[in-house]
């Protein structure tokens, strides 16, 4: 089993619409999860962390952790065409909190 | 606040030739990291420092892949011979905290 896994999708969202990304990961990754955003051609960019079991709210993107599961998740409420872009799953590993990615999964939202 | 620092952005280079990325990171920031993002994939961390001391290189190709952070802020991240196989772009990161990494735009590398 890969430590991060993600679908790579596209997943495809029309305007307006909540975009729902998922993530499982290994017991080998502990409890600090993070989602960047890459658009084509960039750099990744943090949006949102995670650290706790439970839901984390940031304006338009909800992150949601469920440790018996080992799985988390990204929502992304009333999506724009702007969200369209690969969002990358990654959890630390190890005392020095090694990030280890997904290798993504791309949102088409759709006019 | 000024974001990581990276240069070149583009570099083609032939195989079998040297190379070398430069890496400034967000002030304060005391670790560093090197990440390879090949096309279709997540960044895989090459290295990573603690102020100007190794803390992981257990991924880094160590018989071509080299770095070094003087000073605990710089860093740059070498390779020689260059390989076909080592295009990519080549993400640097920083973070205050060993938690939330913030990444640099880049070097995409090409090798012909």
């Amino acid at each position: 089993q890969k430590e991060v896994e993600q679908n790579s999708g596209p997943l495809s969202v029309p305007e307006g619409a909540i975009a729902s990304l998922n993530c499982t990961y290994s017991d080998r990754v502990s409890q600090s999860f993070f989602w960047y955003r890459q658009y084509s051609g960039k750099s990744p960019e943090l949006i949102m962390s995670i650290y706790s079991n439970g839901d984390k709210e940031d304006g338009r993107f909800t992150a949601q952790l469920n440790k018996a599961s080992q799985y988390v998740s990204l929502l992304i409420r009333d999506s724009q065409p702007s969200d369209s872009a690969t969002y990358l799953c990654a959890g630390s590993t190890g005392t020095a909190s090694k990030l280890t990615f997904g290798t993504g999964t791309r949102l088409q939202v759709t006019l | 606040e000024a974001g990581v620092a990276q240069s070149p952005r583009y570099k083609i280079i032939e195989k079998r030739q040297s190379v070398a990325f430069w890496c400034n990171p967000i002030s304060g920031h005391a670790t560093l990291y090197w990440y390879q993002q090949i096309l279709g994939q997540g960044p895989k961390l090459l290295i990573q420092f603690q102020n100007n001391g190794v803390v992981d290189d257990s991924q880094l190709p160590k018989d071509r892949f080299s770095a070094e952070r003087l000073k605990g802020v710089d860093s740059t991240l070498k390779i020689q011979p260059a390989k076909l196989e080592d295009s990519a772009v080549y993400l640097c990161a920083s973070s205050l905290d060993y938690y939330e990494q913030y990444f640099g735009p880049g070097t995409r590398l090409t090798v012909t």
